[in-house]
């Protein structure tokens, strides 16, 4: 157990429609960062959020945004959802601002969109 | 970013050690070398990390030559359930972790 919760498990929906994915970092992390993976591209980096800002951002969609609650916290946003966009999403947490390589990561959320 | 080149898979045995080899020829001064394991469905996990020379936790141990251009992942007497994806990554805090295809690792009773 990486201390990283994400919720929910398992989410299906339809095109066009709009998800909203939760993670909750380690306690103690102030960084928060959310991947995709799907078959044919692998794991990517979307963004990165330290302690409320966006610090750091990737391959990430117009459709998709995330923010980071005072609490830490961490919600990604994706919406007009393409059938595409079904992959396993994961959250990670790391301590310090700047991007780090010790990330410690969830269980990941399953999205189907049909 | 440092490009890496890793085997896309590999089959132990239990009980064996295995050697995963990473190359990274355009590895930078201020590069660190690192290791994730990845189950299926789950998020990847850290293993190691390392710099130069040899790193070893309760995990594995990293061996790195002098001229840092290649890494090798030593997991000692594997069992079934060291079967995973192991990547490697390479780069310095504050670039943005990119993960290749990884290493398929199968353990085989």
């Amino acid at each position: 157990d990486s201390g990283v919760t994400q919720t929910p498990k398992h989410l299906i929906t339809a095109t066009g429609q709009r998800v909203t994915l939760r993670c909750s970092p380690r306690s103690g992390d102030l960084s928060v960062y959310w991947y995709q993976q799907s078959l044919d591209q692998g794991l990517q980096f979307l963004i990165q959020y330290y302690n409320g800002e966006e610090r750091a951002k990737g391959n990430i969609l117009e459709r998709f945004s995330a923010q980071q609650f005072p609490d830490l916290h961490s919600e990604l946003n994706l919406s007009s959802l393409e059938l595409g966009d079904s992959a396993l999403y994961f959250c990670a947490s790391s301590v310090g601002g700047q991007v780090s390589y010790e990330q410690y990561f969830g269980p990941g959320t399953r999205l189907t969109v049909t | 970013l440092a490009k890496t080149t890793q085997p896309i898979s590999m089959d132990s045995y239990e009980g064996q050690e295995v050697n995963i080899t990473c190359s990274h020829n355009n590895i930078a001064t201020n590069d660190y070398i690192t290791w994730y394991q990845q189950f299926p469905s789950q998020g990847p996990r850290f293993i190691i990390q390392g710099y130069k020379t040899k790193v070893t936790n309760e995990v594995a141990s990293l061996f790195i030559p002098a001229d840092r251009k290649s890494s090798t992942l030593s997991l000692p007497r594997v069992s079934l359930s060291d079967t995973a994806v192991y990547y490697c990554l390479v780069g310095e805090y504050g670039n943005k972790l990119v993960f290749g295809a990884g290493t398929i690792l199968r353990v085989k009773s």
